[in-house]
């Protein structure tokens, strides 16, 4: 069966300092592969998405940017981290064998202070 | 782009009772509606979808009503339970190769008392 993994799961980081979240997939190939991010008290928002390797749209203009070094490898990121970014960041997967629904991983909890 | 309304934003029953959570798209071209619900500190979890094909889809106590020419997607919780209490996340996307690109209602809180 499919899993997606996300990590880390909590971390609390400065302003100014950078990020790195990652996730992977496993039990699927060529899966299209989201970041969200929910603010606390919100709904979730679409930030990135990829269809493939090195393919990656961005939906909002932001701090942030994400990577597809692998097939079933996502990476979100920032050079340098603002209060705002801080927020319950998911990975989430659609591929065909997964009943052509969409998936969350276990989310990560960031805190900018 | 495609805007999701969600309403109502709490929702209070009692045990036992109904609830319905309802939500109105504006993208004509959005075919695919999830419904996500959430607890405290943990991911979004799928309890049901429809597609734009159908207009009602059940599953035990939980149902979905699709009407696609008003644009508007019910959610119907039956026989409530304490354990239904948590938010509630609508959401809509064009499907195809859009599926995961999904917009979001701003969630519905619902607290089912004893």
């Amino acid at each position: 069966s499919q899993t997606i993994h996300q990590w880390p799961a909590t971390l609390v980081q400065p302003v100014g300092s950078p990020l790195s979240l990652e996730c992977t997939v496993e039990g699927t190939s060529n899966p299209n592969l989201y970041w969200y991010r929910q603010a606390a008290g919100r709904g979730l928002q679409l930030l990135f998405y990829s269809v493939g390797i090195g393919q990656i749209s961005s939906e909002v203009p932001q701090n942030l940017s994400a990577s597809r070094p692998q097939d079933r490898q996502f990476i979100l990121s920032s050079k340098k981290l603002l209060l705002s970014d801080s927020g319950f960041y998911l990975c989430a997967w659609f591929g065909k064998g997964g009943g052509n629904t969409i998936y969350f991983g276990e989310g990560s909890w960031l805190t900018v202070v | 782009g495609e805007n999701v309304e969600q309403h109502p934003s709490t929702l209070s029953v009692q045990e036992g009772d109904s609830a319905v959570i309802k939500c109105t798209y504006s993208d004509s071209a959005s075919n695919y509606f999830p419904w996500y619900k959430q607890e405290l500190g943990k991911r979004p979890q799928l309890i049901i979808d429809i597609r734009s094909n159908v207009g009602e889809k059940k599953d035990q106590r939980i149902a979905v009503t699709l009407n696609k020419t008003a644009k508007h997607f019910s959610l119907h919780i039956t026989e409530t339970q304490p354990e239904d209490s948590a938010v509630y996340f609508c959401a809509a996307s064009a499907g195809g190769t859009s599926y995961g690109k999904l917009t979001f209602g701003q969630g519905t809180i619902l607290t089912v008392h004893p």
